[in-house]
């Protein structure tokens, strides 16, 4: 059971260039998130998926996309990379949005943009 | 809107001292708690929650006690291990917010041999 995978580890991006960000679970969840982590201001919502065929904007949703492309797969993406666009990115998974709901989270891609 | 603030650090920590780890939070209603835990490398995994007020959540030796009166979730251990250092994250999560998580900006803890 591998739980929440994420593809790439590492990348280093130059500015104005474009990538997707690839995560799937395993745990037959229904809801899966990205967030972004930058030193000092924990885990920000990027965007968020509370089911298969929805997504809907979090707290720092601009410059990025997403597509919940299965029940399983969540991918991120940018279009036009930006230096304030570097950071480390989760993605994390649970059952339902209830309040009550442990998030599971993938092991995290580390982004450089130059 | 929902926030959460906690200790700032880095705390340093000697073996089989004490830890606390203060965390404070502001919501409309009743909140769940949470305590995330990041090792060196890794993602963040649960380490201990509380759904209700007055509830304690305890792993690993760690424990937190949900107290409404004072919007706190305190994390402690009474003796820390080197295998300890981390980075941990207080973080809450509510109807009023649509169940997304809001977190702490997190806490460095180093434990030394």
């Amino acid at each position: 059971n591998a739980g929440v995978t994420q593809t790439p580890k590492f990348q280093v991006l130059k500015t104005g260039q474009s990538m997707t960000l690839q995560c799937a679970q395993d745990m037959n969840h229904n809801s899966m998130y990205w967030y972004r982590q930058d030193p000092g201001m924990g885990l920000r919502l990027i965007y968020y998926s509370a089911s298969e065929g929805t997504t809907d904007k979090g707290e720092v949703p601009n410059g990025y996309n997403v597509s919940r492309l299965n029940k399983r797969e969540f991918s991120l993406r940018l279009e036009s990379a930006a230096p304030s666009q570097t950071s480390v990115y989760f993605c994390a998974s649970n059952v339902l949005g209830v309040s009550t709901d442990t998030q599971y989270f993938g092991p995290g891609t580390r982004l450089t943009v130059l | 809107g929902n926030s959460v603030t906690q200790m700032e650090g880095p705390v340093t920590l000697s073996e089989e001292a004490f830890l606390t780890i203060n965390c404070t939070y502001t919501a409309t209603g009743y909140p769940s708690l949470f305590w995330y835990v990041q090792y060196p490398g890794e993602g963040l995994q649960l380490l201990l929650k509380a759904t209700k007020a007055d509830d304690k959540g305890s792993n690993k030796g760690f424990e937190a006690t949900y107290r409404k009166e004072t919007t706190s979730f305190h994390l402690e251990k009474g003796s820390v291990q080197v295998s300890d250092s981390a980075v941990y994250f207080c973080a809450l999560s509510s109807v009023s917010n649509d169940y997304k998580l809001s977190f702490g900006a997190g806490t460095t803890v180093t434990v030394r041999a």
